[in-house]
């Protein structure tokens, strides 16, 4: 039972456009969404966060939108660049846990120069 | 600020032998570590979440005998391996919250590539 889904496993967005990264949850209990960058053969690298009191989140490029209501979120790259290219990663914490967050699969993405 | 080293970052060894893989928080303080595994093309998966002076607690499915995970200190932790096999092969990638931090964020090592033949 996947209770964080990122349903495009892979996405490919020209230099300079918006990369927009999409992420759907299924336990109404996460208050807290993380979206983290990932390299190959590298660990992963937080890029921004957002609680669930807020409906979105700016930092630089890149800005998350939550939508409580559908339970889903998204990540906005504008623009993007070459450099962005990586695997992202949406995660979710709360509910039952407090310390650990759920990863979804991931989205790879590829910006053309 | 907040870094976290992994060592080894590769390792080849046997199969029957043990491998132990350390985590540590270089600048910051870390009551609590988390370990994955992650396959090719997959998410990462939490194996265990590390806490230190206290047993650490394990996902469902992971063997915790196998296993094995201590955390010595604030800014220690390592995951041990034992008695590989070729299906333990993966990347492990540990994580670590800043003590006290209210928020989830947590932060990763670089990850260790083990191989076990």
């Amino acid at each position: 039972d996947q209770q964080v889904k990122q349903n495009s496993p892979s996405l490919s967005v020209q230099e300079g456009r918006i990369s927009i990264l999409n992420c759907d949850y299924t336990n109404s209990m996460f208050d807290y969404f993380l979206w983290y960058k990932k390299y190959p053969a590298e660990g992963p690298t937080f890029l921004i966060s957002i609680s669930s009191i807020k409906d979105k989140n700016e930092d630089g490029r890149f800005t998350v939108f939550l939508n409580k209501s559908a339970k889903h979120l998204s990540l906005h790259i504008v623009p993007s660049q070459p450099g962005d290219s990586a695997v992202y990663f949406c995660a979710a914490g709360g509910g039952t846990s407090y310390d650990k967050v759920i990863f979804g699969p991931g989205t790879s993405l590829s910006v053309i120069p | 600020g907040a870094v976290v080293s992994q060592h080894p970052s590769w390792v080849i060894c046997k199969s029957g032998t043990s491998v132990k893989i350390e985590c540590r928080s270089l600048d910051f303080q870390a009551t609590t570590m988390f370990w994955y595994r992650q396959f090719p093309k997959q998410s990462l998966m939490l194996m265990a979440t590390s806490n230190e002076g206290s047993k650490a607690t394990y996902e469902q499915g992971v063997e915790k005998d196998k296993f094995l995970i201590n955390h010595a200190s604030l800014t220690l932790s390592t995951l041990t391996v034992t008695s590989a096999h070729p299906e333990d092969s993966s990347f492990y990638i540990c994580s670590a919250r800043v003590m006290g931090s209210s928020s989830y964020e947590q932060y990763f090592g670089p990850g260790t590539r083990l191989t076990v033949t």
